[in-house]
């Protein structure tokens, strides 16, 4: 029972370009949650997810940061025209159910705008 | 900003010592679970305690909350090189914030 996947674990993009990260949850886990942790600080909240829906989408900047759970496939959180602030580690968390219980997070996706 | 606030920031002792960590949190929770997070690496599930707890252990790991003061404390007895890391607290209701974190180094 693989647990939640995220790849890749490293990515490098020159400013401006698209990142995509993906985050495949554990099996049975319906809700995803996406985190953004820059060095030195805390994880802060992105954005809730269950299958094709957006639950909660208040910690995501209003411009150029978007995501997706879809029916089939993982959760996709796409970064356009990368800015070196954008550099940072993004986790993804999964759960059983949406009270916050059996949260289970990948490694995360170490993003560098170069 | 929902997160709330952890201190100390670092904290350094000595092995062998008790480590304790305090973090206050602003809204109402169901639960708040701490997370330990090595250099570099992702996060670790420590302990989650429930709303209606006061206190819970595991093995060398002492939580207490507090819901009247929105605090919780994570106490580590006789501390290890092995537990330095970043220690999150994080508070749960509809969804996870996470506090500051305090970075504790163990000096063998």
């Amino acid at each position: 029972n693989a647990g939640v996947m995220q790849n890749p674990r490293h990515l490098v993009r020159r400013r401006g370009q698209e990142a995509r990260l993906r985050c495949s949850p554990m099996k049975g886990h319906s809700h995803v949650y996406w985190y953004r942790q820059l060095p030195e600080e805390g994880l802060k909240f992105m954005v809730y997810l269950q299958k094709e829906n957006i639950i909660d989408e208040s910690g995501m900047p209003k411009e150029r940061f978007s995501a997706e759970f879809p029916k089939e496939g993982p959760s996709i959180l796409r970064i356009q025209q990368v800015v070196r602030g954008d550099s940072a580690a993004y986790f993804c968390a999964s759960s059983p159910s949406g009270q916050g219980n059996g949260y289970t997070f990948g490694s995360g996706t170490r993003l560098t705008v170069v | 900003s929902q997160q709330g606030e952890e201190d100390p920031q670092a904290l350094s002792i000595q092995e062998g010592e008790n480590a304790t960590m305090n973090c206050s949190y602003k809204t109402s929770i169901n639960n708040l679970q701490w997370y330990r997070q090595n250099s570099g690496r992702g996060l670790v599930h420590l302990i989650l305690i429930r709303s209606n707890e006061r206190e819970k252990h595991s093995g060398r790991l002492r939580v207490t909350l507090d819901t009247s003061k929105k605090s919780s404390s994570l106490l580590i007895t006789a501390s290890r090189a092995a537990d330095t890391a970043s220690y999150f607290c994080a508070s749960v209701y509809d969804k996870v914030i996470f506090g500051p974190g305090t970075s504790l180094s163990v000096i063998p």
